[in-house]
């Protein structure tokens, strides 16, 4: 089934200890995007990248890293969180054969610091 | 500042009815637009897309049209079904530039 999973689903953590959530996608698709969604604000776009070690900044990259080593994978790196940083995240993937925009979306990880 | 803006945040219609999402835009660069769909405790799967050469694309119950003198693009559900409940966001992209997505309008289809 073809699929972008994320994990965690749910994580609760503190001010400044380090986290990572995973996402991979099995459509070998070259694009990957990290959103995050707040009431309010829609969703916005953190980092993205259009091929394996090609990243760049979406509209709201302050407090975040990204890395994309493999194909598959676009881990999210918040190397100190903060509680601004409580939100519900979204990865998404798609092809760049066709119009890139159509992406498929994870089921999301809300995260939330305390 | 918000490119895209969907200025009602909820929408309720009865089932049969027919369904109408506004959205507008600021930006006149934008190229293409989307309609994204989500339920509770998903991400938001992709609907219907129009490009900005067309007024008008169909699929099925679902129409998106395209008014780019007003900058205001619209989805059609006809007819609306209970399990059309969700969170609609519209979205648009310039080019191969990143998507800028609407803040959402929460559609409820009652019986």
């Amino acid at each position: 089934e073809a699929q972008v999973t994320q994990n965690p689903r749910y994580l609760i953590t503190v001010t400044g200890k380090k986290l990572t959530v995973t996402c991979s996608q099995n459509m070998n698709h070259e694009y990957m995007s990290w959103y995050r969604q707040d009431p309010g604000l829609g969703l916005r776009q953190i980092y993205y990248s259009m091929n394996v070690e090609v990243t760049d900044k979406g509209d709201v990259p302050e407090g975040y890293k990204v890395s994309r080593k493999e194909k598959r994978n676009f881990p999210l790196i918040l190397e100190s969180p903060s509680p601004n940083q409580t939100s519900l995240y979204f990865c998404a993937s798609s092809s760049l054969a066709g119009p890139y925009n159509e992406q498929f979306f994870g089921p999301g990880t809300r995260l939330t610091v305390l | 500042d918000q490119q895209v803006k969907q200025n009602s945040p909820s929408l309720s219609v009865q089932e049969g009815r027919i369904s109408i999402l506004n959205c507008d835009y600021t930006n006149s660069m934008f190229d293409y637009f989307l309609w994204y769909k989500k339920y509770p405790a998903e991400g938001p799967t992709f609907l219907i897309s129009i490009s900005s050469i067309k007024d008008k694309n169909e699929d099925g119950r679902f129409t998106v049209f395209l008014n780019k003198s007003a900058k205001h693009l619209s989805l059609h559900i006809v007819p609306s079904q209970p399990g059309d409940s969700a969170v609609y966001f519209c979205a648009a992209s310039a080019g191969t530039d990143k998507l800028i997505f609407g803040t959402g309008t929460r559609l409820q289809v009652f019986p």
